[in-house]
């Protein structure tokens, strides 16, 4: 069966400090791969997708960036955190032909 | 633009009584529809969804929606509500292929419904 694994849970972090959030799936191949943004008292935004190993596509303009080093790993990093950047981070996936999502348990990352 | 909207920000029943949360798109065609379900501190879990066929959709814990293409709605019901449903609860669609959309199927969240139970 496909799973999905984000680490870690939470994490507090020092402004301008560096972040390396991980998200790996297991059960599939080639799929199609999100990161999802929930601030506080807002919805979920789409910050980016991936739908092959070092193919990334940003939604929107902002601090961090994405790579897909592998089929099945998906990585949200930063090189300095701002304040602005808190909040609840959840990866996604998509198989194929199919239009189902899975989404991970999520981060919640806090800037200090 | 694509647009999901959930009126309701936040909901409170009381155990036992009926709940519908209410979901509205605005797109050019009919897209896929989900409703997920979000615990504090918790990632998604996906409820229902709708592709095609039945209007009428069941899901998981009882809950069931209705999709109306004539109002663009997607409305989440349960006849009795338990004190477990207490959570935020999220309306998504995303563009079908042959309305334009691609394979990249981008879900486009609505701002989603707190649902406190009283009880």
């Amino acid at each position: 069966s496909q799973t999905i694994h984000q680490w870690p849970a939470t994490l507090v972090q020092p402004v301008g400090s560096p972040l390396s959030l991980e998200c790996t799936v297991e059960g599939t191949s080639n799929p199609n791969l999100y990161w999802y943004r929930q601030a506080a008292g807002r919805g979920l935004q789409l910050l980016f997708y991936s739908v092959g190993i070092g193919q990334i596509s940003s939604e929107v303009p902002q601090n961090l960036s994405a790579s897909r080093p592998q089929d099945r790993q998906f990585i949200l990093s930063s090189k300095k955190l701002l304040l602005s950047d808190s909040g609840f981070y959840l990866c996604a996936w998509k198989g194929r032909g199919g239009q189902g999502y899975t989404f991970g348990s999520g981060t919640r990352l806090t800037v200090v | 633009a694509q647009s999901v909207t959930q009126p309701d920000i936040h909901i409170t029943v009381s155990e036992g009584a009926s709940l519908e949360l209410r979901c509205n798109y605005s797109y050019g065609a009919t897209p896929y529809l989900f409703w997920y379900v979000q615990s504090p501190g918790q990632g998604l879990q996906l409820l229902l969804k709708y592709f095609s066929g039945d209007t009428l959709v069941q899901g998981i814990k009882g809950f069931e929606a209705e999709f109306k293409r004539s109002q663009s709605s997607f409305n989440l019901r349960k006849p009795s509500v338990h004190w477990s449903d207490a959570a935020e609860y999220f309306c998504a669609v995303v563009m079908t292929p042959n309305a334009g959309g691609t394979s990249y199927g981008k879900l486009t969240f609505g701002q989603g419904t707190i649902l406190t139970v009283h009880p």
